[in-house]
């Protein structure tokens, strides 16, 4: 059964670098057919995708965060990294990793979701 | 504000049917597929549907979804009290080249 689980600081502080981990167990990062994604959830409000990496490096960021964010995985640990730099208040969000599932159908049309996700864990900005 | 747009809650009694809205526009839902996630209080977003209207291994037949146009629908028969979570939708947006969800309903099993 494939998990994921979310590691790194709590607390970061305005303009610093956040950086968090997401190490997959029960299955192979370097499974050909997933990217493997980032989302945040800041308290109390919704989701947002941050960004998606494949095993071979590949990644695609939310355009609203893309000058902020690097995505990097390391295949020989089964793991990958997210950075989130100039970091402010309204970066403070419980921050999941999930695999992300993406692909064209019929029609041309895209499909994207995301499964399983990691349990999260909450990154705090504060001085 | 979120790109998608869902009723912010929906209640209902044990064993009735409910069912949940997400509204788009044609650069999201209109043109891609939608999935559904149940998010249990305290606890990381689980998904329910994915492709409009697929279930995921393990995920009963009382939960479904459709999708007509640029909207789509999770509609929960049979309720429970375990089923009190919020809900999300998501898809692709093709404008914004980016992965985006709805803002959520709050579901309460009265």
């Amino acid at each position: 059964q494939l998990q994921l689980q979310e590691s790194g600081p709590g607390l970061v502080k305005p303009s610093e670098t956040l950086s968090l981990t997401c190490t997959v167990s029960g299955g192979s990062i370097s499974s050909s057919s997933y990217y493997w994604g980032w989302i945040r959830q800041p308290p109390g409000k919704g989701l947002e995708w941050i960004g998606s990496i494949y095993y071979s490096g590949s990644t695609y960021y939310n355009p609203s965060l893309k000058s902020r964010v690097t995505i990097s995985v390391d295949t020989s640990k089964n793991q990958f990294s997210l950075k989130l730099s100039s970091v402010t208040a309204a970066d403070t969000a419980v921050y999941y990793c999930a695999r992300h599932i993406d692909y064209y159908g019929s029609g041309a049309l895209r499909s994207d979701w995301f499964d399983p996700w990691g349990q999260g864990t909450l990154v705090t900005v504060s001085s | 504000q979120s790109v998608l747009t869902q009723p912010p809650s929906v209640s209902a009694a044990p064993g009735q049917k409910v069912t949940i809205s997400c509204s788009g526009s044609s650069s999201n839902i209109g043109n891609n597929y939608v999935s559904w996630y149940q998010q249990l209080p305290g606890t990381a977003p689980k998904l329910l549907i994915y492709d409009n209207n697929k279930r995921p291994s393990g995920i009963p037949d009382r939960f479904s979804g459709s999708k007509s146009g640029t909207s789509a629908t999770l509609g929960i028969t049979g309720l429970q009290t375990g089923d009190e979570a919020d809900y999300y939708c998501g898809t692709w947006d093709s404008s914004l080249s980016a992965g985006v969800f709805g803002g959520g309903t709050q579901l309460t099993v009265l």
